[in-house]
């Protein structure tokens, strides 16, 4: 494993159904987080996680949850998704002493 | 509401000739600022910062400029090459924050043709 690496890298999921993206992450980063792009809005942070056993909310953090039982690991999870959750998701993660946060390559999220 | 601003949704550049994308934001509490590229099918990777001590960071073909009281930077490439096309985002976060949250622009679509 080399940086972040995301599963799946495309989903298409029935409404109703729970759903769990996965984030993995080698480089030792405490931070962790996850984003939602869609067609005209950019990237909108839905939950993070400064450290191992710690989380927060973002911007638009409604219908999803997040768990952070180890620093390489940073789940998130669709309860009971809805069409208005298709989109592309990015985790991402940030070293100590740095603004830069660094993306994984995606899960195309599809909820029909 | 939009803190950070990218009003071009989309530049055409002749290949060779130099790319100016830009940036507003409205929060002068942000104090570093962070370009992306981002292809197709593919996370956004970092491409180039500036703190707000600086007005000015170069990194080869691409420097970014920042006129804090503007509230405005940009982000210049020279010379633009077709490989450049992709969709660039703008960033920013107020580095004493311990959440490191990014605020980002809405992206602005690079195409370079020949």
């Amino acid at each position: 494993i080399a940086g972040i690496t995301q599963a799946p890298t495309s989903q298409i999921l029935a409404a109703g159904r729970r759903m769990t993206l996965r984030c993995t992450q080698d480089m030792r980063h405490n931070a962790m987080y996850w984003y939602r792009q869609d067609l005209g809005l950019g990237l909108r942070l839905i939950h993070y996680s400064n450290t191992a056993g710690t989380t927060g909310k973002g911007e638009v953090p409604d219908g999803y949850s997040v768990s952070r039982a180890n620093t390489d690991d940073f789940p998130l999870t669709l309860a009971s998704a809805v069409p208005s959750q298709t989109s592309v998701y990015f985790c991402a993660s940030r070293g100590q002493h740095t603004d830069t946060q660094y993306f994984g390559p995606g899960t195309r999220l599809t909820v029909l | 509401d939009q803190q950070v601003k990218q009003n071009s949704p989309s530049l055409s550049v002749q290949e060779g000739r130099i790319s100016i994308l830009n940036c507003d934001y409205t929060n002068s509490m942000f104090d570093y600022f962070l370009w992306y590229k981002k292809y197709p099918a593919e996370g956004p990777t970092f491409l180039i910062s500036i703190s707000s001590i600086k007005d000015k960071n170069e990194d080869g073909r691409f420097t970014v400029f920042l006129n804090k009281s503007a509230k405005h930077l940009s982000l210049h490439i020279v010379p633009s090459q077709p490989g450049d096309s992709a969709v660039y985002f703008c960033a920013a976060t107020s580095g004493g924050s311990t959440l490191g949250r990014l605020y980002f622009g809405r992206g602005t679509q690079l195409t370079v043709w020949p």
